[in-house]
Order: C-alpha cells, then sequence, then structure tokens
C-alpha cells in the first residue's frame, strides 16, 4: 500500500527556473514531512522538512508548502541550479518509532 | 559525509546464498534503521532497532533478520538470496526514537544477485 504519492516522476527545468514536485499522502497519523535529496552513488541527505502546524518552510532556495486539509505538500526550488541535478524524495514519518514512508522520487534535470 | 558508514559497499553473490550488510551510526546515536531501494519498489522500510532492541518491521522478508550490538552497530542478513533481491540497501540512524529524529543516511550497499 503506497502511502504517500509524489509526481512527477521526472522534471527537466532551466537554469534559473522554478522546480515544484508535488506530494499527497493518506494517514492522517503522519505528523513530521522531510524532503531528501540523493546524489548517484550516495544515500538520501536531509534537505528540508516541515511539521503540519506550520504551512511553509523556507530554506535558503528551497521551500516546502503543506496543505494539511488536503493532505498534501510540495517543495519548491527557487533559481534551480545544474548543481540541484538529483533524486527528490518526499517522505512522512508517524508515531510509529520514527519510520520514514518514501514517495517514489523524483528525477530533477537542470539544464544550464 | 553523514558519519553513518556501510560495508561492504558492493557485494555480487549467487542465488541461494547467504550475506551479511554491516553498518555503523554515527556517534551517539541509538536508533539504526535499514531500508531497501529498487527501481520498482522505491525506498523500503526494512526493520528498525532502538539500543540493541528491535522497535519497529516493515516490509521485510522472512528470510532477512537484522541485529544491534552493543556496541550500537548493526548486520542486515539476508539468506536464500533471489535475483529480485538485487538492491541497494541503506542503513540509517538517529539520535532517538520517536518522530522528529533527523535520520541520516549510509551511503548503502548495492547488491548483486546472480
Amino acid at each position: 500500500q503506497q502511502q504517500v504519492k509524489q509526481s512527477p516522476q521526472s522534471l527537466i527545468v532551466q537554469k534559473g527556473g522554478i522546480s515544484i514536485i508535488n506530494c499527497a499522502y493518506e494517514n492522517t497519523a503522519f505528523d513530521y514531512f522531510p524532503w531528501y535529496q540523493q546524489f548517484p552513488g550516495k544515500g538520501p541527505a536531509l534537505l528540508i522538512a516541515i511539521r503540519p502546524d506550520v504551512s511553509e518552510k523556507k530554506e535558503g532556495r528551497f521551500t516546502i508548502s503543506f496543505n494539511k486539509s488536503a493532505k498534501q505538500f510540495s517543495l519548491h526550488i527557487m533559481d534551480s541550479q545544474p548543481g540541484d541535478s538529483a533524486t527528490y524524495f518526499c517522505a512522512a514519518r508517524g508515531t510509529s518509532y520514527g519510520k520514514l514512508t518514501f514517495g517514489q522520487g523524483t528525477i530533477l534535470t537542470v539544464h544550464p | 559525509d553523514s558519519g553513518v558508514t556501510q560495508t561492504p559497499k558492493h557485494l555480487i553473490t549467487a542465488t541461494g546464498q547467504r550475506v551479511t550488510l554491516r553498518c555503523s551510526p554515527r556517534s551517539g546515536d541509538l536508533s539504526v534503521y535499514w531500508y531497501q531501494q529498487s527501481l520498482d519498489q522505491g525506498l523500503q522500510f526494512l526493520i528498525q532497532y532502538y539500543n540493541g532492541e528491535e522497535r519497529a518491521k516493515g516490509n521485510i522478508l522472512e528470510r532477512f533478520s537484522a541485529q544491534q550490538f552493543p556496541d550500537l552497530h548493526s548486520e542486515l542478513n539476508l539468506s536464500s538470496l533471489e535475483l529480485g533481491d538485487s538492491a541497494l540497501y541503506f542503513c540509517a540512524s538517529s539520535e532517538l526514537t520517536g518522530s522528529y529524529n533527523e535520520q541520516f543516511f549510509g551511503p548503502g550497499t548495492r547488491l548483486t544477485v546472480l
């Protein structure tokens, strides 16, 4: 049962553009929503995370928007750079001892 | 560098064999998580240990088992290997259990079953 759905599967953006990745969840017990960035041959690394009592969180060029009523959240990457080219995973974590449920991932390619 | 180490980096073996993957968590982290990453299933949670005790189980096959030792390192044992077990296996660690502790991922072990 896939509890976190992520779209799109792949995304191509020009340098300087805005990259937007969307996720939707089903389990209302989730209460922590991180985004991970993964480069080829590396493990996922935490990029930014949000709790459901906040509608938006910004860290540098990265922003999470969270809509609790719609059970959706999204990652916005402003001024996208070629170095941002990676696979991005949204995830959700509930109170069940911290295990993460991941979306399927989005392969982002930023063209120079 | 997350501070989580995994060995070996690559492992090639045959069907029916048994392998052991090793993970050393970040210094001070008590929780260890194992995840499997494959093209068709994505990143899937397998099992979690906290200070030597099993805390949560995910989609882990009965052929797979894990343990966390007194020095907090963990091992994932995969037996009677099948072609479909070929995947990247990640270990992650966090300070404590519970929802809000950030999980730091290791570089992974790439398992190829021939």
